[in-house]
């Protein structure tokens, strides 16, 4: 089955602890990007890579790393969590040679205290 | 930079005809995506426009105005399960790396 997968789908941290959100597609995707989605602003992007090792910022990257070391593998960095990364992060990915259609994560919703 | 307004909540009876507008400002134009989106939950896509004109698929529909940056979405026989967010997104001058979504339209279908 197609998709995309998301890890932790919960996760309650604390200020400072470094973590990191994984996220894998298998459907051989060159372009995949991370969301994050808070209450009244809608879906923001937060870095994209348009293929392995080539990473870029979205409209809001402070605070956030990623890599792109593998087709399949985009994992998002919060070296020092603060409370307002407290969010709903999703992975997404797409075909660019297609319509460019996102196939989205189910989601990781985090806290930071 | 780009700009993509959307009503923030409309409400709509079971079984009616509802129209969820979006207008956008955009420096280029790659396309437009309408998602929807169940609360907690992914957004998942519903339609894709890059020429003018309406675009059908099963009770859903999508139109396009590029020269008056202007789409909507227009839902038929609306069924209680479409009670959702439906989120309009451009994609500008770089492609896909550029995708840019509106806040969103949170639909409330009532009995």
């Amino acid at each position: 089955e197609a998709q995309v997968t998301q890890n932790p789908r919960y996760l309650i941290t604390v200020t400072g602890k470094k973590l990191t959100v994984t996220c894998s597609q298998n459907m051989n995707h060159e372009y995949m990007s991370w969301y994050r989605q808070d209450p009244g602003l809608g879906l923001r992007q937060i870095y994209y890579s348009m293929n392995v090792e080539v990473t870029d910022k979205g409209d809001v990257p402070e605070g956030y790393k990623v890599s792109r070391k593998e087709k399949r593998n985009f994992p998002l960095i919060l070296e020092s969590p603060s409370p307002n990364q407290t969010s709903l992060y999703f992975c997404a990915s797409s075909d660019p040679s297609n319509t460019g259609e996102l196939f989205f994560g189910e989601g990781s919703r985090l806290t930071v205290l | 930079g780009q700009n993509i307004d959307q009503p923030t909540e409309m409400t709509a009876t079971e079984g009616a005809i509802v129209q969820i507008n979006c207008t956008y400002q955009t420096s280029g134009f790659n396309g437009l995506f309408w998602y929807q989106q169940h609360a907690g939950e992914a957004p998942t896509f519903l339609s894709y426009n890059v020429l003018d004109g309406l675009e059908e698929k099963g009770r859903f529909s999508s139109f396009l105005s590029r020269s008056k940056g202007y789409s909507y979405l227009l839902l038929k026989e609306l069924q209680m399960k479409d009670s959702a967010s439906y989120l309009c997104a451009v994609s500008g001058n770089s492609g896909y790396s550029t995708l840019t979504f509106g806040k969103g339209t949170m639909l409330l279908v009532s009995p």
